[in-house]
């Protein structure tokens, strides 16, 4: 099956610092990554989607200065957590869509990165 | 819009036993695709099962059997013989057909297989 990595793993952080959070899809293109996060016993909530070469489009409610999202390649999609604050301790997940933006295609997830901001 | 709702929010079994989790779902949309996802301590999302909405069969995949009644709106999956390796999260997923294909999930059910 198709295989997604996100790195890093794990990440810990001091209030106001920047985090980067890469997504890379390893054995097929994407043109469509999606970022997600989870909060505790929750579900995941989409942020962003991200189309490669063009401007991420961001759900109702997600700070786009906030959350930077960059789809520079069929391959890899990055998430910049800008300034950020203990509100943003999360657990993040990517996720690709195998194909070229067909109606069959299926959204593959990342292993996930848990932010947390002291 | 797109609603996905899985009322049970945590479910307990002895091993062996079978558990059905319920997926009740909302849309305008006349395709769409319905999703199952198992989410393990670990945290990463694995795929179990894509259905598109033209395709009423049900399907079983060794201990994994899914129920999809379009009349009723639900996409029900069944573990048969749980083992405690089952114990994880459930997230049962609607997708538009058309356009990025955004997911809506539902909150998940947490199943624990007690021993």
């Amino acid at each position: 099956g198709a295989v997604v990595s996100q790195h890093p793993s794990r990440v810990i952080c001091k209030s106001g610092t920047s985090v980067k959070i890469e997504c890379r899809s390893l054995d097929f293109q994407a043109t469509t990554m999606f970022w997600y996060r989870q909060f505790p016993k929750q579900s995941l909530m989409l942020m962003a989607t991200s189309n490669e070469g063009s401007k991420a489009t961001y759900e109702q409610g997600v700070e786009k200065d906030k959350f930077l999202i960059n789809h520079a390649s069929l391959t890899l999609s990055t998430l910049t957590v800008t300034s950020a604050h203990p509100e943003d301790s999360s657990f993040y997940i990517c996720s690709a869509r195998e194909g070229r933006g067909r109606s069959t295609d299926t959204q593959y997830f990342g292993p996930g990165t848990r932010l947390t901001v002291l | 819009a797109q609603k996905v709702t899985q009322a049970q929010t945590e479910i307990s079994v002895v091993e062996k036993e079978d558990v059905t989790l319920d997926c009740v779902y909302e849309t305008r949309d006349t395709t769409y695709y319905l999703f199952w996802y198992k989410q393990p301590p670990s945290g990463e999302l694995v795929f179990l099962i894509r259905r598109n909405s033209f395709d009423e069969q049900n399907e079983i995949s060794g201990r994994y059997s899914w129920n999809f009644q379009k009349s009723t709106s639900s996409f029900n999956f069944t573990i048969t013989a749980s083992q405690v390796v089952d114990s994880a999260v459930y997230f049962c997923a609607l997708s538009e057909a058309y356009g990025n294909n955004r997911l809506a999930f539902g909150k998940g059910n947490q199943v624990v297989v007690i021993p």
